[in-house]
């Protein structure tokens, strides 16, 4: 089965401009999750999605950030504007089973973000 | 919060030595446990899971952990290192009801 694609794998743009990520879960995956790692530090949760809808979205730093997943199919975060301290490596994942169960999740290879 | 820490950012073991990466968790109560690893320009990838059953736990690549409760420990073992297994190692426990929290993840290094 395909896993999970994240794209751009890379994205350097200037403070104050808007970027947007996408992550296309596997297919069946109704949960989807995204999380960033700032410059080396831990892997921070930012939501979660059930199906089309936040389930979760406790992580979120800021209203800067604004993720969505019409159709519950595949998800965007958006960062508008972008500041420095966003940079970092944003990471999707998807799982079968909900937040309580015991699956792990299966990551993106994540989208590395540089704002400059 | 359940949280887990990783003791060591970095560990450096010789090809064939013995691979050790400790990770311990806060929890009133026996939490899911899960190893993942990060090999250079990839995705995490689950190495293995505890969830209540065996407490020795088995995972890819001869890697292994043990949930010890007593200890709040679940620490990360392989008897002989492989230069393949350079990479970053990550803990992370699953609340109940609540996405994964990880560790601050440590970095192995094999030297030949």
């Amino acid at each position: 089965e395909a896993g999970v694609t994240q794209f751009p794998s890379h994205s350097v743009i200037e403070k104050g401009q808007t970027v947007t990520l996408r992550c296309d879960p596997i297919s069946g995956h109704d949960n989807l999750y995204w999380y960033r790692r700032v410059m080396g530090k831990e892997i921070k949760f930012l939501l979660h999605f059930v199906k089309e809808s936040k389930q979760d979205e406790s992580g979120m730093p800021n209203n800067r950030f604004l993720a969505e997943r019409t159709g519950g199919t595949y998800s965007t975060l958006k960062v508008q504007p972008a500041e420095l301290e966003d940079s970092g490596v944003y990471f999707c994942a998807s799982s079968q089973q909900s937040a309580g169960g015991t699956d792990g999740y299966t990551f993106g290879s994540g989208t590395r973000l540089t704002v400059v | 919060a359940q949280s887990v820490t990783q003791l060591g950012s970095h560990v450096s073991v010789s090809e064939g030595a013995l691979v050790l990466l400790r990770c311990n968790y806060s929890s009133s109560v026996p939490p899911y446990l899960f190893w993942y690893v990060q090999y250079p320009n990839q995705g995490l990838q689950l190495l293995l899971k505890y969830t209540s059953a065996a407490t020795l736990v088995k995972g890819i690549n001869g890697f292994e952990a043990e949930f010890k409760k007593s200890e709040t420990s679940f620490h990360l073992t392989k008897p002989s290192a492989h230069m393949s297994d350079a990479a970053e190692y990550f803990c992370a426990v699953r609340p109940g009801g609540r996405a994964l929290t990880f560790g601050s993840g440590t970095r192995l290094q094999v030297q030949p």
